[in-house]
């Protein structure tokens, strides 16, 4: 399977625990991007990667929120002392370049803060 | 929070019905792409616009790039039950590098 895969794909997790996601993008492609999506709602931006430079971060991605990608090939997503408004899919796409024809997702990793 | 306006929210149609939904935004974009997502998945990209009044199909799906560049529209004819699923626009603007926004998506659900 060349495609994007994250692990894992659900995760429950206490209110105050410290959770982290791996996303390992297509092989050949050097960007990698990070979104939010909760219940009834699109996609929304937080972060993306150029090779191992983070070059953008939302507003949405506080600082509990911290994102890696060490060697320009997998990144993990961490959220420290999560909090119940975390509960949401997160989702990582790669694209090759610019992502001028549209990035490819992967399956995304669901988290449920109880 | 979202910047595109995307509807209907929902759609319920007999199978062999033509669908369409659009996506309406306050600023110009310069790319728009519309995705497919499924149940549990991330989403799958369906037609790439680049050009003010391009138009491009993919199978059974046609999409437009608006005239003015701050609007989108997806047309499905002859619709299947596996076209079931949940409809995003997405746009690009030339400030925003590669960071995309996404409209709220439209509910389809297909009788057959």
């Amino acid at each position: 399977d060349t495609g994007v895969s994250q692990d894992p794909r659900h995760k429950i997790t206490k209110r105050g625990q410290n959770v982290t996601f791996r996303c390992d993008p297509i092989s050949e492609h050097n960007r990698l991007y990070w979104y939010r999506q909760t219940l009834g709602q699109g996609p929304e931006f937080l972060t993306y990667f150029q090779n191992e430079a983070q070059l953008e971060k939302s507003r949405l991605l506080s600082d509990r929120f911290s994102a890696e990608r060490p060697k320009g090939s997998f990144s993990t997503l961490e959220i420290q002392r999560t909090e119940q408004g975390d509960s949401a899919m997160y989702l990582c796409a790669s694209s090759l370049g610019t992502g001028r024809y549209g990035y490819t997702f992967g399956s995304g990793t669901r988290l449920t803060v109880v | 929070g979202q910047q595109l306006n995307q509807s209907p929210q929902s759609m319920f149609i007999q199978e062999g019905e033509d669908v369409s939904m659009n996506c309406t935004s306050s600023s110009i974009f310069n790319t728009w792409l519309w995705y497919k997502q499924d149940p549990g998945e991330g989403p799958v990209l369906l037609i790439a616009l680049y050009k003010a009044g391009e138009l491009t199909s993919n199978g059974r799906l046609t999409a437009q790039f608006g005239i003015t560049r701050k609007d989108s529209f997806l047309n499905i004819s002859a619709s299947i039950p596996s076209d079931v699923g949940i409809y995003f626009c997405a746009g690009r603007r030339e400030t925003s590098g590669s960071r995309l926004t996404f409209g709220e998506g439209t509910q389809l659900t297909v009788n057959p």
